[in-house]
């Protein structure tokens, strides 16, 4: 199994300014995902965190609003940049090893909410 | 695009009883499903999972089963408990780069 600390656990911020939320697992893990979860609706990814290089982004997210980090195998950050109160969302740090049978692991989520 | 989706969005069960949520999915080609229960404030916890190539995967108290010839999941839980009062979440996984795709989600409500 995978514990995953993220941090904040939820944050209030004021339009325009951003919130860098930081995701530590306890063990290396070969993969690192990004979900966003609008209230009352389902997950989607936002993008797959790549160790040492650039991230790689779903359909709809692009890197200067979401910009993410992974210098390792246990350590990732997203940045939800100049922030509109459609960014209001709980934000959720994913990882899994490869593998066919592999199950995926959930931080707790930080719960944004942009005023 | 190719989704994961449910077919209803609440089920309300009385306490002891079975529920059973199910899941559609349009991707043929997906070779592995998981459950996913999400209480409030936390993030999803996994429950049970299965691949293509079986039709059924028993745990403690739940039971998922797959029909690819319909593409149809479900869940099943046995003798409900308010503990498992949550949202209920089926995911596929794509084996290629591991991301999982949701469903739309299933709150379930186990009434006293």
């Amino acid at each position: 199994s995978a514990v995953i600390s993220q941090k904040p656990s939820r944050d209030i911020c004021q339009r325009g300014t951003s919130l860098t939320i930081q995701c530590q697992v306890d063990s290396q893990v070969t993969m690192m995902f990004w979900y966003r979860q609008q209230p009352g609706q389902s997950l989607t990814l936002i993008a797959t965190a790549n160790q040492g290089s650039e991230a790689t982004y779903e359909s709809g997210f692009v890197i200067d609003k979401f910009p993410i980090s992974r210098p390792n195998l246990t350590f990732s950050t997203l940045t939800v940049s100049n922030m509109s109160p459609e960014d209001s969302s709980i934000y959720l740090c994913s990882v899994t090893r490869r593998g066919q049978d592999t199950e995926a692991f959930f931080g707790q989520g930080t719960r944004l909410t942009v005023v | 695009g190719e989704s994961v989706g449910l077919h209803l969005p609440t089920l309300s069960v009385q306490e002891g009883d079975n529920s059973i949520i199910n899941c559609a999915y349009s991707n043929s080609a997906s070779d592995y499903f998981i459950w996913y229960k999400q209480e409030s404030g936390k993030g999803p916890q996994f429950i049970i999972d299965i691949r293509s190539n079986m039709d059924k995967r028993q745990g403690q108290r739940v039971t998922v089963l797959l029909n690819k010839t319909v593409k149809h999941l479900s869940l099943q839980i046995a003798a409900t408990q308010p503990g498992d009062s949550a949202v209920y979440f089926c995911a596929e996984k794509n084996m290629n780069d591991y991301k999982l795709s949701f469903g739309a989600g299933t709150t379930v409500t186990v009434r006293a």
